[in-house]
């Protein structure tokens, strides 16, 4: 079982903006504006695309933005397009006991 | 641009080490950031094993600790993971990868799959 809890599967047709959650706890992803995700194609690596809650780092689409809410982080992708279509993983800063945990990866259907 | 190489035995048998090498370039480590192993096992989530900084210092997920040691080798430019008393749970790909001080991994290696098995 993950430390941090995402939606297994979302899923959206192309050009529609989609939302995925990941909740944790007042330890973790309430305590810290560390939270980053992570877009990984199968058989890839994982790529950052969010860090620090809202940041993008260079080369990221504008389509994809991160938000915070209490204990709960959120990934938005806007004007999905088919190659959005992968696993995407949050990721939070959790303390100097536990350092870092990571959700368990929500799949992204582009229908 | 950052590179990151993991090496190591594809194969491991039950309660024996693991052992896995990084080996970095375009970066020296002895110039910062912190550098670290995620593994996933086949077809599930992340899970973070542990970070080491240049200078020696160490984090680790608690509950991987005990059987866990990363090492520097700023000379080689490199940082090596082992991994004790392997069972088939520990059965993974092995990513090395880059943070800095707060913990989003910009820099990935290309994977390693290590199999326990006897």
């Amino acid at each position: 079982q993950s430390a941090l809890t995402q939606p297994a599967s979302v899923s959206g047709s192309p050009g529609q903006s989609i939302t995925i959650s990941c909740t944790g706890t007042s330890s973790d992803v309430g305590s810290y504006n560390l939270v980053s995700w992570y877009q990984q194609h199968p058989g890839k690596v994982p790529k950052l695309i969010i860090y620090e809650v809202i940041k993008r780092p260079s080369g990221v689409s504008n389509r994809f933005s991160g938000s915070k809410s209490g204990n709960t982080a959120s990934l938005t992708i806007s004007g999905l397009q088919a190659e959005d279509e992968a696993d995407y993983y949050c990721a939070s800063y959790a303390g100097s006991t536990t350092f870092v945990v990571f959700g368990g990866g929500t799949k992204l259907t582009v229908l | 641009q950052v590179q990151l190489l993991e090496s190591g035995p594809g194969l491991a048998k039950p309660s024996e080490t693991l052992s896995l090498t990084c080996a970095v370039s375009g970066y020296s480590i002895s110039s910062g950031y912190y550098w670290g192993w995620i593994r996933q096992p086949p077809g599930k989530g992340l899970e973070w094993i542990g970070t080491i900084y240049h200078s020696g210092s160490t984090y680790y997920n608690p509950p991987l600790k005990s059987r866990v040691t990363i090492s520097v080798d700023t000379s080689k430019n490199q940082f090596s993971l082992k991994l004790r008393s392997v069972t088939a749970a520990d059965t993974a790909v092995y990513y090395c990868a880059r943070t800095d001080g707060t913990w989003e991994w910009d820099y990935w290696g290309q994977g390693t799959l290590v199999t326990v098995s006897s």
